[in-house]
């Protein structure tokens, strides 16, 4: 049974808009959540992430949302820009990280 | 350079041959994982080290086998690979298991079992 799920798989914005990225999960003891960027060819890269204590975290374009009572969380990039598109994996942590599917972001010119 | 190194990057090989993919890691990490990504199926763990001699199975165990005798390495071995384990592999290391540790990651081994 799936933890974090991306029922996304994919997801296309024009360059300049906001681009929105969803991840629900179901087990209410992970404490942590965090968004990883990924690129054809190279490995995933650390994007941004969330204590559960908290309700936004935010760094430059890139702010993630935390809803606890929906058990949702949300990546928003805005400006989008075309260095954006990539697979985006949503993770939670209690023991271990899991991870989503992942949803890839086409950043249309 | 903080980095996590994996060998090699391609791997082709054939059924029954046993292989070994090297990972390490500069960071002094105490937390290595290994993972494996395929189609509709996102990133899956399949072995992970909480520190020197301490291994445990992830989520996609079978098949694998891991060893960590130095802090650094964490070698991910197949024993009898099958077609099955054909799959983009990632090893990953961070400072702690938990918390809101960021997960540092290799750049990945493209395995094909024939």
């Amino acid at each position: 049974d799936q933890q974090v799920k991306q029922n996304s798989p994919s997801l296309s914005v024009q360059e300049g808009r906001i681009s929105i990225l969803n991840c629900d999960y179901t087990n209410s003891m992970f404490d942590y959540f965090l968004w990883y960027k990924k690129y054809p060819a190279e490995g995933p890269t650390f994007l941004i992430s969330i204590s559960s204590i908290k309700d936004k975290n935010e760094d430059g374009r890139f702010t993630v949302f935390l809803n606890k009572s929906a058990k949702h969380l949300s990546l928003h990039i805005v400006p989008s820009q075309p260095g954006d598109s990539a697979v985006y994996f949503c993770a939670a942590v209690d023991d271990k990280i899991i991870f989503g599917k992942g949803t890839r972001l086409h950043i249309l010119p | 350079e903080a980095q996590v190194t994996q060998n090699p990057r391609y791997l082709i090989t054939v059924t029954g041959k046993k292989l070994t993919v090297t990972c390490s890691q500069n960071m002094n990490h105490e937390y290595m994982s290994w993972y494996r990504q395929d189609p509709g199926l996102g990133l899956r763990q399949i072995y992970y080290s909480m520190n020197v001699e301490v291994t445990d199975k992830g989520d996609v165990p079978e098949g694998y086998k891991v060893s960590r005798k130095e802090k650094r390495n964490f070698p991910l071995i197949l024993e009898s690979p099958s077609p099955n384990q054909t799959s983009l592999y990632f090893c990953a290391s961070s400072l702690t298991r938990t918390g809101n540790t960021e997960a540092f990651f290799g750049q990945g081994t493209r395995l094909t079992v024939v």
